[in-house]
């Protein structure tokens, strides 16, 4: 079967850094994207890796290794703002996304 | 406000009524998705629409009718639901099924059956 795996919740302090994990186990591969879900709101897409490495965007970045299944996402410089859920998604070789079930992150002052 | 909307933002209905979510989307989109998201469990894709057609039907009740009139406008039919599909339903669109682009969403609809 196809997986999707990331912690169900962390807890991290304002200003410091933070590491989102996931892990997948799929039929095939065809990239991997981050998105950030506010309370209420709707998933807003962050980061999509298809090759391996590290991908940079302001305070937020995503590595891949398509060897290991494995993706982390990073965030810097925490702000209180940035709590939220953080789904893990990877499409497969049917192009059909696989999500996870994705991490909620608080912020603590 | 990510370009897609959806209506009614909450829906408390009962086990005999009918009701329908709407989904339109201003992006120039071709594809139109269907997800229930409930707490705790990945997203879980409904239906597909590429170009006005129907391209998947993940095993979905048939209490759950969708309707696609044009590349911009999603409904979803409800009819006799069950408690356990009390969940947030979400609408996506992307420029084109199975491409390497996103997704965006709209807010969700957070359905309650009573």
């Amino acid at each position: 079967g196809q997986n999707i795996d990331q912690p169900t919740e962390m807890t991290a302090t304002e200003g410091a850094i933070v590491q989102i994990n996931c892990t997948y186990q799929t039929s095939g591969f065809n990239g991997l994207f981050w998105y950030q879900q506010h309370a209420g709101e709707a998933p807003t897409f962050l980061s999509y890796n298809v090759l391996d490495g590290l991908e940079e965007k302001g305070r937020f970045s995503s590595f891949l290794s398509r060897s290991k299944g494995y993706s982390y996402l990073l965030l810097k410089e925490l702000q209180m703002k940035d709590s939220a859920s953080y789904l893990c998604a990877v499409r497969d070789s049917n192009y059909q996304l696989i999500w996870g079930a994705g991490t909620k992150l608080i912020i603590k002052p | 406000e990510t370009g897609v909307t959806q209506t009614p933002r909450h829906l408390v209905m009962g086990m005999t009524n009918k009701k329908s979510l709407k989904c339109e989307q201003h992006l120039g989109h071709n594809a139109m998705y269907w997800y229930k998201q409930s707490a705790k469990k990945p997203l879980e894709l409904m239906f597909v629409y590429n170009f006005k057609e129907q391209t998947e039907n993940n095993s979905v009740p048939s209490r759950f009718s969708p309707e696609c009139p044009n590349s911009s406008h999603l409904f979803l039919h409800l009819h006799t639901l069950q408690p356990e599909d009390s969940a947030l339903y979400l609408c996506a669109s992307s420029h084109r099924a199975g491409e390497d682009t996103e997704a965006f969403f709209g807010q969700g609809t957070r359905l309650t059956v009573v």
